[in-house]
């Protein structure tokens, strides 16, 4: 069964910093893009970043450009979303999921269950 | 970037009815459109990719169709089970964007 799990969430004050994991399983990881997807509580979704197969490709949108970091270890099956100088507005649940190809991401499946980010101090 | 505007945002409905939702783009993104599902305390499943290609295993009362800058999702007698929210998202290009959901209620 195709799987994808986070954690690495929880309370970090406004500029510091969290790395999210996400360990895959079920299918060949280094064969696939992967993402990273957040969901403010009672809203909707944003895209937050991609990354190609090998890692040698990655997107980021630009409310995180600068400050997050995607990154892959293709020998351990783990995705991993390195965010520094956090803002209260990056309070959310972290999804991670798999993308159909390669090169890139397009849409998502499966998605895990996600990993909640808070933000405050 | 790309916005995608789905409608109506709510939308009651009763068992065996068939409902439509509309998700539109502020420029043509081709077929490069996703629909998903949402439960509360759940991540979201794919149901549609490519506007209109059914997921494996996803029933086939969910049908999807557009294209350019204008999709539809349609479900066809509706199921207890298929009370929850969906969204759409492109990927035509960088940033994907998603749709602001429609969250689909019991009447």
């Amino acid at each position: 069964e195709v799987q994808v799990l986070e954690s690495g969430g929880g309370l970090v004050q406004p500029g510091g910093s969290l790395r999210l994991s996400c360990a895959a399983s079920g299918f060949t990881f280094s064969g696939y893009a992967m993402g990273w997807v957040r969901q403010t509580p009672g809203t909707g979704l944003e895209w937050v970043s991609s990354i190609s197969g090998s890692g040698a490709r990655t997107y980021y949108a630009d409310p995180v450009k600068g400050r997050f970091t995607i990154s892959r270890d293709n020998s351990k099956n783990m995705l991993y979303l390195q965010m520094n100088s956090l803002r209260v507005e990056d309070t959310a649940v972290y999804f991670c999921a798999k993308g159909p190809y390669s090169d890139s991401s397009e849409w998502f499946d499966p998605w895990g269950q996600g990993t909640l980010v808070t933000v405050s101090s | 970037d790309i916005q995608m505007t789905q409608s109506p945002s709510t939308l009651s409905a009763s068992v065996g009815d068939r409902v439509t939702i509309t998700c539109r783009a502020s420029q043509s993104i081709s077929s490069w459109l996703a629909w998903y599902q949402q439960k509360p305390g759940k991540a979201p499943k794919l149901l549609i990719y490519k506007a209109s290609y059914l997921e494996s295993g996803v029933p086939s009362r969910f049908s999807g169709s557009g294209s350019g800058t204008e999709f539809t999702l349609t479900i066809r007698s509706l199921q207890p089970d298929d009370f929850a929210t969906y969204y759409c998202q492109q990927y035509k290009s960088y940033p994907y964007t998603f749709g602001q959901g429609t969250k689909l209620e019991i009447k």
